[in-house]
């Protein structure tokens, strides 16, 4: 079982609609919680970045971590054509087994329809 | 501007051929990774190094090396021995080890075929 598990999609969906991406994770030391956005044949950015628990709005984006669950989302409200792009969870646990080494998803391929 | 760059943009490799990626940081990070990229597979981890001169294996590092003899470079060989080395070649450095909040930033990407 991969420590991080995010459905690869891919999730196509109407201009305007929001879209929940997510990811699950075994390593209860994860504390660390990022988002970053890759466009095709582009390097990933960061787009949202979590400390623990809770929620972190930014824009038209919203993260969200539940450590409880190991489940952390991310809403993508009045989506856009320009938001189409691979999206990937990435954690870290400060320094624990990885070294404090980001561990990534698999990514989810997102298109939104004009 | 501060950034990874990564070069070439576009690769192409014979059988039984060495070729070298490179990738250059002007950030003044210490920590610089390489990652391989396949569809469905997300990003593997090839070698890290936290520091000039040292550098670690990561999840595969068959086939590949690595050098750390400056701090704004990280250069990295494909061998003759990966057998499968068709794929999109991501650099990324982060300020320090663990990466905390700042995350890592990421190269363009090199794409390296087989031909």
């Amino acid at each position: 079982q991969k420590e991080v598990e995010q459905d690869p999609g891919p999730l196509s969906v109407p201009e305007g609609a929001i879209v929940s991406l997510n990811c699950t994770y075994s390593n209860s030391a994860f504390q660390y919680f990022m988002w970053y956005r890759q466009y095709s044949r582009k390097g990933p950015e960061l787009l949202m970045y979590t400390y623990s628990s809770g929620n972190k709005e930014d824009g038209r984006f919203t993260a969200q971590v539940d450590k409880s669950s190991k489940y952390i989302s991310l809403f993508i409200r009045d989506s856009q054509p320009s938001d189409s792009a691979t999206y990937l969870c990435a954690m870290s646990d400060a320094g624990g087994t990885s070294y404090g080494k980001l561990t990534f998803g698999q990514g989810t391929i997102l298109t939104v329809h004009p | 501007d501060g950034g990874i760059t990564q070069s070439p943009k576009y690769l192409f490799r014979k059988e039984g051929q060495n070729v070298t990626l490179s990738c250059e940081q002007n950030l003044n990070h210490d920590a610089m990774y390489w990652y391989r990229q396949d569809p469905g597979q997300g990003l593997r981890l090839i070698y890290y190094s936290q520091i000039v001169n040292d550098f670690q294996k990561g999840d595969i590092a068959e086939g590949y090396s690595v050098s750390r003899e400056k701090k704004e470079s990280f250069p990295l060989t494909v061998t003759s021995a990966q057998k499968n080395p068709t794929a999109f070649y991501l650099c990324a450095s982060s300020i320090d080890l663990p990466a905390l909040n700042y995350g890592y930033t990421f190269g363009s990407g090199t794409r390296l075929t087989v031909v």
